[in-house]
């Protein structure tokens, strides 16, 4: 089956800094998310992104499907996007498949 | 992402006990999930609903059972469950071509 990798594992950060978090993917997807799970275990949509660029305020992805990479960039972090960021991808008539992810710490 | 919602947030239980998690979604989605996440793991798929239909069944134990009653409701029901099933219960829904949607989860504990 595919294999879905992130890294880094873990990533330290002081509030204001910024980060790139990486997912590598062994096959062709046809649906990227990206997901933030908080400390109290709410897993959030960040980004539905299988290719392309997106946006949403200090947060961007960036997919290159052909590669079978995506990068998820969070800019001026803050305390508050500490938690665990997945990547999962499905192909055709599957569900999704989730990374290992990467856990966030962010100390004022 | 609260247009999956699951109740209860937080269920005990003991091994003889008989229970049910239940997820809704107002949202359309033909597609229903649920998902068992450990500490510091990833959610793991356990089912599939598709047009209130299983279509996947990832090789659970049978003291799991779920049942889709209609497009928009989806149990997991819960019999003679074992301390190593203690989790987060998620449950996520999905139409083809639209991001998954998850509910907050259950977050089980067997006594």
């Amino acid at each position: 089956g595919i294999q879905v990798e992130q890294s880094p594992p873990d990533l330290i950060l002081q509030e204001g800094a910024n980060s790139t978090l990486r997912c590598n993917f062994s096959d062709s997807v046809n649906n990227l998310q990206w997901f933030h799970q908080n400390p109290w275990g709410q897993l959030i949509n960040l980004f539905y992104i299988p290719s392309g660029t997106k946006q949403n305020g200090r947060l961007s992805a960036t997919t290159v499907a052909t590669e079978r990479y995506s990068l998820l960039y969070i800019s001026s972090s803050q305390t508050t996007d500490s938690g665990v960021y997945f990547c999962a991808v499905t192909q055709a008539g599957t569900a999704l498949i989730f990374g290992k992810g990467t856990t966030l710490s962010v100390s004022s | 992402d609260t247009e999956v919602t699951q109740t209860p947030k937080h269920l005990v239980m003991g091994m003889t006990n008989k229970k049910s998690l239940k997820c809704e979604q107002h949202m359309g989605h033909r597609a229903m999930y649920w998902y068992k996440q450990k500490a510091k793991k990833p959610p793991e798929l356990m089912f599939v609903y598709s047009y209130e239909k299983l279509s996947i069944n990832e090789s659970v134990p049978s003291r799991f059972s779920p049942e889709c009653p209609n497009s928009s409701l989806l149990n997991l029901h819960l019999h003679a469950l074992q301390p190593e099933d203690s989790a987060l219960y998620l449950c996520a829904s999905s139409q083809e071509g639209t991001p998954q949607h998850f509910g907050d989860g259950t977050r089980l504990s067997i006594l």
